[in-house]
């Protein structure tokens, strides 16, 4: 079974841009969550998309978004660009089935520098 | 608040040296405590889950374990390609899971 794919895996932006990654997860998964990852704050949520609805959300700035497609893909948008932004943005994705208590699998993250 | 701490931050041994892993957590509500390894520039690779106090999981050289307020990943006889950061995450709710900072363990041949 193919794991979970980020797209672009590397992005270079400006200030003031805005920035679109994708996520496609395992086949059958249909829960994705984004996460942020830096040196100084390491990992951090950002939401959780299930059935195409959020289903929670972490403490980041409405200029982070999120959607998830009927197929269970999933985009995340950055908009108005900060250079605190820069870090690896990962996507995990888990079947959530009956339970919550369900183990999360990553994706290689998409590396985003803003400059 | 929820929080997880990790300890040591960093960790060097040499190859076939044991050694464990201490992850601590203050939680509302753990409905499962999760151990992942990061190699750089790559995601979080699972190693186990656990989900209640005295359970023990194992895989090859690693064994983690759970209690009430911490778990502890053991690492028996390691090789160099067990150099990583190891990540220790709580989930608190829905699939939110909070992380430690992780330890950097390097083991030298």
């Amino acid at each position: 079974k193919a794991g979970v794919t980020q797209t672009p895996r590397y992005l270079i932006k400006t200030r003031g841009q805005q920035v679109t990654l994708s996520c496609s997860p395992i086949s059958g998964h249909r829960s994705v969550s984004w996460y942020q990852q830096t040196p100084g704050q390491g990992l951090q949520f950002l939401f959780e998309y299930f059935s195409e609805t959020q289903r929670n959300k972490g403490n980041f700035p409405g200029r982070f978004s999120g959607r998830q497609f009927s197929n269970s893909r999933s985009e995340m948008n950055v908009s108005t660009l900060e250079l605190g932004d820069s870090a690896l943005y990962l996507c995990a994705s888990s079947p959530l089935r009956a339970s919550d208590q369900e183990t999360q699998y990553f994706g290689p993250g998409t590396r985003l520098l803003v400059l | 608040e929820d929080q997880v701490t990790q300890s040591p931050e960093a960790l060097r041994l040499q190859e076939g040296e044991s050694s464990s892993l201490n992850c601590s957590y203050t939680v509302s509500g753990l409905r499962g405590l999760f151990w992942y390894r990061q190699d750089p520039g790559k995601g979080p690779e699972f190693l186990f889950t656990l989900y209640s106090a005295g359970e023990e999981k194992e895989k090859e050289r690693l064994k983690a374990t759970l209690t009430k307020k911490e778990s502890f990943l053991h690492i028996t006889a390691p090789k160099p390609e067990d150099s990583a950061t190891y990540l220790c995450a709580v989930q608190v709710y829905g699939n939110k899971l909070v992380f430690g900072a992780g330890t950097i363990l390097r083991v030298k041949s």
